[in-house]
């Protein structure tokens, strides 16, 4: 089974709607990231999460928002979804701080969503 | 905040051919720099790191150099082939809280 899973993986919705991805994790980790990929942008960090009481921003977390229910579950929601907001999503889950060593990020495979 | 630009975007190569991917970095303060490939329908991989403390790193074949002087990486991939196909990405950190990533390379192998 895989460590890092992600809910749906496909998801078409229209503008205004709400919507939830979820990510789950069976590695153990404090650590879970939200990342968000567009062509020719590269990975963008929304937010993330150290351990279950710690929520951050990151560098693009405008419209959106996170819950970290339990240390495995890190879910990112869209209020009211915009087009522009089309893109693929990850999650990421890590042990450790970046610069460390073993400091690897483990990805999950990844939710395209489409805003119409 | 820490910028980093990656080029080319799109290399194609023949199938034994070597590849280079560089990569620049902003930050000074960069001290941690990974490197993660993307195959198509799957999460980045980390495939080698490297830290401001070594400037080459070697593992099988691929490797990564760094230059702090001049604030740029590469990524060297010798003896390319089918399964090297894939989107790669560079990223640089300049503290434990922050990792910024390249826009990425799509690298295609012709057999």
């Amino acid at each position: 089974d895989a460590d890092v899973t992600q809910t749906p993986r496909n998801r078409i919705t229209k503008t205004g709607k709400r919507i939830m991805l979820e990510c789950s994790q069976t590695k153990g980790h404090d650590r879970m990231y939200w990342y968000r990929q567009d062509p020719g942008l590269g990975l963008r960090l929304i937010y993330y999460s150290f351990d279950v009481k710690d929520i951050n921003k990151g560098e693009i977390s405008d419209g959106y928002s996170v819950s970290r229910q339990a240390q495995a579950k890190f879910s990112l929601s869209l209020e009211s979804a915009i087009p522009n907001q089309t893109a693929l999503y990850f999650c990421a889950t890590s042990d450790r701080f970046w610069g460390q060593a073993g400091s690897e990020q483990f990805f999950g495979p990844g939710t395209r969503l489409t805003v119409l | 905040g820490e910028n980093v630009e990656q080029h080319p975007s799109t290399l194609s190569v023949q199938e034994g051919d070597s590849a280079v991917i560089k990569c620049t970095y902003s930050d000074s303060a960069s001290n941690y720099f990974p490197w993660y490939k993307q195959e198509l329908g799957k999460g980045p991989q980390l495939i080698i790191d490297i830290r401001s403390n070594v400037g080459e790193k070697k593992d099988q074949r691929i490797a990564v150099t760094l230059n702090k002087t001049a604030k740029h990486f590469s990524l060297h991939i010798t003896e390319t082939q089918p399964e090297d196909s894939a989107v790669y990405f560079c990223a640089a950190s300049p503290r434990p809280t922050k990792l910024s990533f390249g826009a990425g390379t799509t690298v295609t192998v012709r057999a």
